[in-house]
């Protein structure tokens, strides 16, 4: 059972638009600690989506956004794309554990 | 660009140590991030194993708390991975990872399977 908890899956069509939520807890998220999002491809280092709750590092496209609220964040993808079928995973820093988290991941599956 | 590459055995049987080392490159070991272990079982999500700063200063996560070691070696500029009594259930992909505060794991390994079995 993760610390932090995301839907298994999540499906839209081509150019839909999708929402992974990752709900925390008074020791994590709602802490006030940054959440995180990476995207693993199958045979493929991780890679970091957004920092910080709402942050895009450079070269990751401006249809990934992120956002919180309370002890839960989203990462919203718009303009869905065959491309964007992964797995992604949320992470935040736990102060009861004294360290880091992450969900359990949630399958995207591009109709 | 920082670049990071782990090494080390691709097996381990049951009860051993596994030992993984990440060499560091394209930046200095002793800059302001931590270095850390993540690892994805099959099937798995990930898993934060622990880090380590250049002061040697070390975090590790609780429930590998009692079998985990990670150590830095500066003038190599890498980290080490050291996890005893190993049993299948650990059985996984190792990443070594670069933490910088206030933005997560901004460089990734590529992971190198290790496999428990006798």
């Amino acid at each position: 059972q993760s610390v932090l908890t995301q839907p298994p899956s999540v499906s839209g069509a081509p150019g839909q638009r999708v929402t992974i939520s990752c709900t925390g807890s008074s020791s994590n998220i709602g802490a006030d600690y940054g959440v995180h999002w990476y995207q693993l491809l199958p045979g493929t280092a991780p890679r970091l989506l957004i920092y910080g709750n709402t942050n895009r590092p450079s070269g990751v496209p401006d249809r990934f956004s992120g956002s919180k609220s309370g002890a839960s964040a989203s990462l919203a993808i718009t303009g869905l794309q065959a491309e964007d079928e992964a797995d992604y995973y949320c992470q935040s820093y736990d102060s009861r554990l004294s360290g880091w988290v992450f969900g359990g991941g949630t399958k995207l599956t591009v109709l | 660009q920082v670049q990071l590459q782990e090494s080390g055995p691709g097996l381990v049987k049951p009860s051993g140590t596994l030992s993984l080392t990440c060499a560091v490159s394209g930046g200095s070991i002793s800059s302001s991030n931590w270095w850390s272990w993540v690892r994805q079982a099959p099937g798995k999500g990930l898993e934060w194993i622990g880090e380590i700063y250049h002061s040697g200063s070390t975090n590790y996560n609780p429930s590998l708390k009692n079998r985990v070691t990670i150590s830095i070696d500066k003038s190599k500029n890498l980290f080490s991975l050291k996890l005893n009594s190993v049993t299948a259930a650990d059985t996984a992909i190792y990443y070594c990872a670069s933490i910088a505060v206030g933005v997560g794991i901004d460089y990734w390994g590529q992971g190198t399977l290790v496999t428990v079995s006798s």
